[in-house]
């Protein structure tokens, strides 16, 4: 059965901090990995990784996959209050390319 | 643009109750998703579409049913709204070509049923 592993499911810190989210995987026919943020509302798209190796930054956040231990990690560095949010990491599954499945998130509060 | 937009934002629905859940997208996207997000779970997956007339079952559809009679619409319907429906209901959009696959999430509905 396919399976999205998050953890922790939550982590508070303090400003500036460095945080590490991990997403682990079991899927067939394994195409790409997705990183999602959600505040208090819709998600929204962070990252897209399909080649292990491959880091993805994005000013703060970056994201590495890992495709023979089958897992992906999500950093941040110098966090600020407002990456407080739910980080969620999806995988595609079934043959609808668009078909995601999604984990449970990680709850990251960040202190002032 | 307006993305995606859910109709209503806020319901709340007595048990045996009917209603339909209203999503629409601007941005000419082939498939369209229905989640529904509980607390401490992640988005999962009710019902999606991978294009206009055409629907097929999700992780979790048993209570709904849905329509896509137009490209740019998707309906998610209860029938008979039970209790354990109160959730919050995202609708999602995307592409049909290239990798998977950013999706474009709607706001949110939540729905209360007592």
């Amino acid at each position: 059965e396919d399976k999205v592993v998050q953890s922790p499911l939550s982590l508070v810190v303090h400003e500036g901090d460095t945080v590490t989210l991990n997403c682990s995987y079991e899927v067939t026919n394994f195409r790409s990995l997705l990183w999602y943020k959600q505040e208090k509302k819709a998600p929204t798209f962070l990252f897209m990784l399909t080649s292990s190796g491959i880091e993805k930054k994005s000013g703060r956040l970056s994201s590495i996959l890992d495709k023979k231990e089958l897992f992906s990690i999500l950093n941040i560095t110098a966090t600020q209050t407002g990456d407080s949010a739910v980080y969620l990491c999806a995988v595609p599954r079934g043959s609808t390319l668009g078909r995601l499945y999604f984990g449970r998130g990680t709850q990251l509060t960040v202190w002032p | 643009n307006a993305g995606v937009t859910q109709t209503p934002k806020f319901r709340v629905l007595k048990t045996g109750q009917s209603m339909t859940l209203l999503c629409a997208q601007d941005m000419n996207h082939e498939y369209m998703y229905w989640y529904r997000q509980d607390p401490g779970m992640g988005l999962r997956l009710i019902h999606y579409s991978v294009g206009e007339g055409t629907t097929a079952k999700g992780e979790v559809p048993d209570g709904y049913n849905v329509s896509r009679l137009k490209k740019q619409n998707f309906l998610l319907g209860l029938e008979s709204a039970a209790p354990s429906q109160t959730s919050v209901y995202f609708c999602a959009s995307s592409y049909s070509s290239g990798l998977p696959y950013e999706q474009y999430f709607g706001p949110g509905t939540r729905l209360t049923v007592t």
